[in-house]
C-alpha cells in the first residue's frame, strides 16, 4: 500500500535561515512524489514534483526538493527562509506503475513557522 | 485557485439536512476530487472522477454523494447520513487522474 509520512507537525525557523521540511514515503513501484503549500482557507497550491531524472527538483518561490531512493525521502528545502513562507505543506505520493486510478496520497501536513 | 471555483465558501446544515457543495473548473481537465480536511488529519479523499459520468468512491465515500454529467462540474451532496460534517472541503482537478491536482479555495461546512 501507498502511504507518506511528514514526521513533524510543525517546523520553526528563524527569517534568512535554512529551511527543511520532512517527507518519507512508501510504494512498490516508482514514486511520484509533489508537495503542496496551503494558506489559511484556502486550497492547497502546487509547489513541486519529481518523476523521474535529476534528483534536485526545483519549484515556486525559491522551493527545492531532494528525491533519495534508498532513504524513500523528498525533503523540501529552501535555502532562505521568508517570513510570507508561514503555511501548512503536503507532501503527496503515487505509484507511477500502479495499476489502479494513480491517485495521490497525501501527508498530514507540516506547519512551518519563520519568525521575523 | 486560478481555474476552480467553489460555493459556497462557507455553508451551515440543519440537522437531517441534504446539503450539496459547488465546484466547477474551466481547466478542461478530465479527472476531478472531493477532499475533506479536519485538524490534524491531511486531506482525505471521498470521491474522484476520472471522466465525465464517471465517479468511484475513495477512502471516506459513506454518507456523501456526487454527480458527473458535465466535465466542468463535480457537485458534493453531503447527506443526512453523514454524522459529523463539519469540516473543510477541497475540491481539485487533473488533466488525467495522477496528474498535478489543481485546487479551489474550499467550503467550510458547520453544523447548527
Amino acid at each position: 500500500a501507498q502511504s507518506v509520512a511528514q514526521p513533524e507537525d510543525q517546523v520553526n525557523v528563524a527569517e534568512g535561515n535554512p529551511l527543511t521540511v520532512k517527507c518519507t514515503y512508501s510504494v512498490s513501484g516508482n514514486p511520484y512524489l509533489f508537495w503542496y503549500v496551503q494558506y489559511p482557507n484556502r486550497g492547497l497550491q502546487f509547489l513541486l514534483k519529481y518523476i523521474t531524472g535529476d534528483n534536485l527538483v526545483k519549484g515556486s518561490y525559491g522551493f527545492e526538493a531532494e528525491f533519495n531512493k534508498s532513504q524513500t525521502s523528498f525533503h523540501l528545502k529552501k535555502p532562505s527562509a521568508l517570513v510570507s513562507d508561514s503555511a501548512l505543506y503536503f507532501c503527496a505520493v503515487r505509484d507511477a506503475g500502479s495499476s489502479n486510478t494513480g491517485k495521490l496520497i497525501f501527508g498530514q501536513g507540516t506547519t512551518l513557522q519563520v519568525k521575523p | 485557485d486560478g481555474g476552480i471555483t467553489q460555493s459556497p465558501k462557507y455553508l451551515f446544515r440543519k440537522e437531517g439536512q441534504n446539503v450539496t457543495l459547488s465546484c466547477e473548473q474551466n481547466l478542461n481537465h478530465d479527472a476531478m476530487y472531493w477532499y475533506r480536511q479536519d485538524p490534524g488529519q491531511g486531506l482525505r479523499l471521498i470521491y474522484y472522477s476520472q471522466i465525465v459520468n464517471d465517479f468511484q468512491k475513495g477512502d471516506i465515500a459513506e454518507g456523501y454523494s456526487v454527480s458527473r454529467e458535465k466535465k466542468e462540474s463535480f457537485p458534493l451532496t453531503v447527506t443526512s447520513a453523514q454524522k459529523n460534517p463539519t469540516a473543510f472541503y477541497l475540491c481539485a482537478s487533473s488533466i488525467v487522474t495522477g496528474d498535478i491536482q489543481y485546487f479551489g479555495a474550499g467550503t467550510r461546512l458547520s453544523v447548527l
